[in-house]
């Protein structure tokens, strides 16, 4: 089965800095990939999603990037607010069984 | 996107004893699935809840101590059984999938605690 690993678990910087998060999934069958951020005490909100027909998307400040060949995907934010800081879990779903698998999270701190 | 409404929003349960969590959504869904979620962890797929039929565990859960229905296209129960202090989580509802233009979105989840 699919297998998801994300790096690194916490991540603090600067705010107005950029932060970078990534994920490698072992399944090739795998060809969606969202991004989640959750907030204390609140379920997961989906921020970006990219399937595997696209190798790049972009919502404003928010990027993902795909490199199916090498079975990784980053998350890029950049011009960070301290209302960034949370935690950001990564998952990859095949369309076999449309389940999503999630990668351990990391913990954003953005410093004001 | 589609909107889940999931209930309780917590509860502190008596050892041995059942809860039934309710998950609701504002809109026909594909797919449910019902999401176990220890304190600072990750997401763990506890099932996927099938309309209409028996629910599809992952490998360490099972029916009987995680009875799930699925009676239509909107809504779910997963019932924690028999609970012991190790089930304090929270127990998070999804719904969607790849095909939906919104993916797939979390209820607020059920923090149970296990007394």
């Amino acid at each position: 089965g699919e297998n998801v690993e994300q790096h690194p678990s916490t991540l603090s910087v600067q705010e107005g800095d950029s932060a970078v998060i990534k994920c490698t999934y072992s399944d090739s069958a795998s060809n969606y990939f969202p991004w989640y951020k959750q907030e204390l005490g609140k379920g997961p909100q989906l921020i970006i999603d990219i399937r595997s027909n696209v190798g790049e998307k972009k919502d404003q400040r928010i990027a993902v990037t795909l490199n199916k060949t090498a079975k990784h995907f980053s998350l890029h934010i950049t011009e960070t607010q301290p209302e960034d800081s949370a935690v950001y879990f990564c998952a990859a779903s095949p369309d076999s069984s449309y389940k999503l698998i999630f990668g351990s999270g990391t913990r954003l701190l953005v410093r004001p | 996107s589609a909107v889940i409404s999931q209930k309780p929003s917590r509860d502190i349960c008596q050892r041995g004893t059942s809860l039934t969590i309710q998950c609701q959504v504002d809109s026909q869904v594909t797919m449910m699935f019902w999401y176990r979620q220890q304190p600072g962890q990750s997401l763990t797929l506890i099932a996927t809840a099938n309309q209409g039929s028996e629910a599809t565990y992952e490998s360490g859960f099972v029916i009987d101590k995680f009875p799930i229905s699925r009676p239509n296209l909107t809504f779910s129960t997963l019932t924690v059984s028999n609970m012991s202090p190790e089930d304090s989580s929270i127990y998070l509802c999804s719904a969607g999938g790849h095909q939906d233009s919104y993916g797939y979105t979390f209820g607020s989840g059920t923090r149970l605690t296990v007394v």
